[in-house]
């Protein structure tokens, strides 16, 4: 069965600090994995997007990593800031075409 | 970045009434998706629409969700005939033509009394 777990369900930093959040998946075949930033209320907007061949992409402060052989993911958020309060979603794409499976993502609260 | 714009943010409704969702892309798309978010839980896969038709749909699409393309611009979901359980975040999301990307819109809150 295809799935995306994420950890930790919920995690508690200072503004400045840095942290880690985990994803594993058994989706498969596997097309690309992607790292979506969810403010409460809105749209996930998209952070980063990895294909097999990829194992690492970043943007700015977001750095996601990729392990196709283990099949895990991570999403390390560099000098964190307020606004990156969030819930962060792992999301996982069997064809380009097929329907993505989420995780239920990582609820991010950044404390000043 | 391709724009996705959702009308309205927000739904208030009955129960047993038909509600319809909209998603106005401004550009041109291959694929069209509807996805929900129950409160305090995961997105989750409705329906995805390719060239005017359905392509996929999850166990939730049953009989009472619809969607369509009326204009051949805006993509819209009805649900005939709501249902307490139906309250959530409802969001389209468009993958552009060359791209493997799907962009989201800011989503309805749908609200069922």
């Amino acid at each position: 069965k295809n799935q995306v777990e994420q950890s930790p369900q919920s995690l508690i930093i200072l503004e400045g600090k840095n942290c880690t959040l985990q994803c594993n998946y058994t989706v498969s075949p596997f097309s690309n994995l992607r790292w979506y930033k969810q403010d409460t209320g809105r749209g996930p907007v998209s952070l980063t997007i990895m294909t097999f061949s990829e194992n690492t992409k970043s943007n700015g402060r977001y750095t996601a990593t990729l392990d196709a052989d283990t099949k895990q993911s991570s999403l390390h958020i560099t000098a964190s800031q307020l606004s990156d309060s969030a819930s962060y979603i792992c999301v996982v794409s069997a064809n380009r075409d097929d329907k993505i499976i989420f995780g239920k993502g990582t609820r991010l609260h950044i404390l000043p | 970045e391709p724009e996705v714009t959702q009308t309205p943010s927000h739904q208030v409704t009955q129960m047993g009434q038909e509600v319809i969702l909209r998603c106005v892309p401004i550009s041109n798309h291959l694929y069209f998706y509807w996805y929900r978010q129950i409160l305090g839980q995961k997105v989750e896969f409705l329906v995805s629409f390719y060239n005017n038709e359905i392509s996929e749909k999850s166990e939730i699409f049953d009989d009472q969700f619809s969607v369509e393309r009326p204009d051949g611009s805006n993509f819209t979901l009805k649900i005939r005939s709501t249902k307490l359980e139906d309250s959530a975040m409802y969001f389209c999301a468009i993958l552009p033509f060359r791209g493997n990307e799907q962009f989201f819109g800011p989503g309805t809150r749908l609200t069922v009394l």
